[in-house]
């Protein structure tokens, strides 16, 4: 019955260096979102994936931002050589389908942190 | 701009009064959702209302849809201090079933 768990809750790290994120989504859950959320500001769609694959993919900044998804479970976000801009919650959110009316279950985020 | 954006931006009140934010889009949609934030929280899904629905209730909720002003408002009643937290608007545009766009959202104090 848990919900949908991200690791590390807080990163903080040095301009350059790689980070990876990871989100647990729900369990049977086949879709998987990734946000990016800046202080004070809405959520800015990064990529889906409906079950390992990722039918969209517009959303991610550069070319430095990369995502996996092994089956229908985990996910990675991965940053690489990270700078300033980067610093921001990173929200992942789980559904049942990949449908639009299906409500989106969301973790607490990974605020992170570029030095 | 966005696709969807939430009016006022801050809204303060007292408890017990009502609070009533608004959401304004630009293309025709599948459906509208309702999303609260809590600091330092993830988003909690309050309630999806559909291009064909015109209101729609959940306990001390009401969402009305006016698709012909391409707008939507959530009323929350009896307003609490746990009601205080972030509101966001969520539109699945007609043309991308699968991509659900935040608005900015509206920040909600409600003071005790």
């Amino acid at each position: 019955g848990a919900g949908v768990s991200q690791s590390p809750s807080n990163k903080v790290t040095e301009k350059g260096k790689d980070v990876e994120l990871r989100c647990d989504p729900i369990s049977g859950h086949t879709a998987l979102y990734w946000y990016r959320q800046r202080l004070g500001q809405g959520l800015e769609f990064l990529i889906y994936f409906q079950g390992n694959s990722a039918p969209d993919k517009s959303g991610l900044p550069s070319d430095r931002f990369s995502a996996e998804r092994t089956g229908e479970s985990v996910s990675t976000l991965t940053i690489q050589r990270t700078q300033q801009e980067d610093s921001a919650v990173y929200l992942c959110a789980s559904s049942v389908l990949v449908l639009s009316n299906q409500p989106q279950h969301f973790g607490d985020g990974t605020r992170l942190s570029i030095l | 701009s966005q696709q969807g954006e939430e009016d006022p931006q801050a809204l303060s009140i007292q408890e017990g009064e009502n609070a009533t934010m608004n959401c304004s889009y630009k293309t025709s949609i599948n459906n509208l959702q309702w999303y609260r934030q809590n600091s330092g929280r993830g988003l909690v899904h309050l309630i999806l209302i559909r291009s064909n629905e015109r209101e729609k209730h959940s306990g001390r909720l009401r969402v009305t849809l006016d698709t012909s002003k391409k707008s939507s408002s959530l009323l929350i009643t009896a307003s609490r201090a746990a009601d205080t937290a972030s509101y966001f608007c969520a539109t699945v545009m007609k043309t991308s079933y699968d991509k659900v766009i935040f608005g900015p959202g509206t920040s909600l104090s409600v003071i005790p």
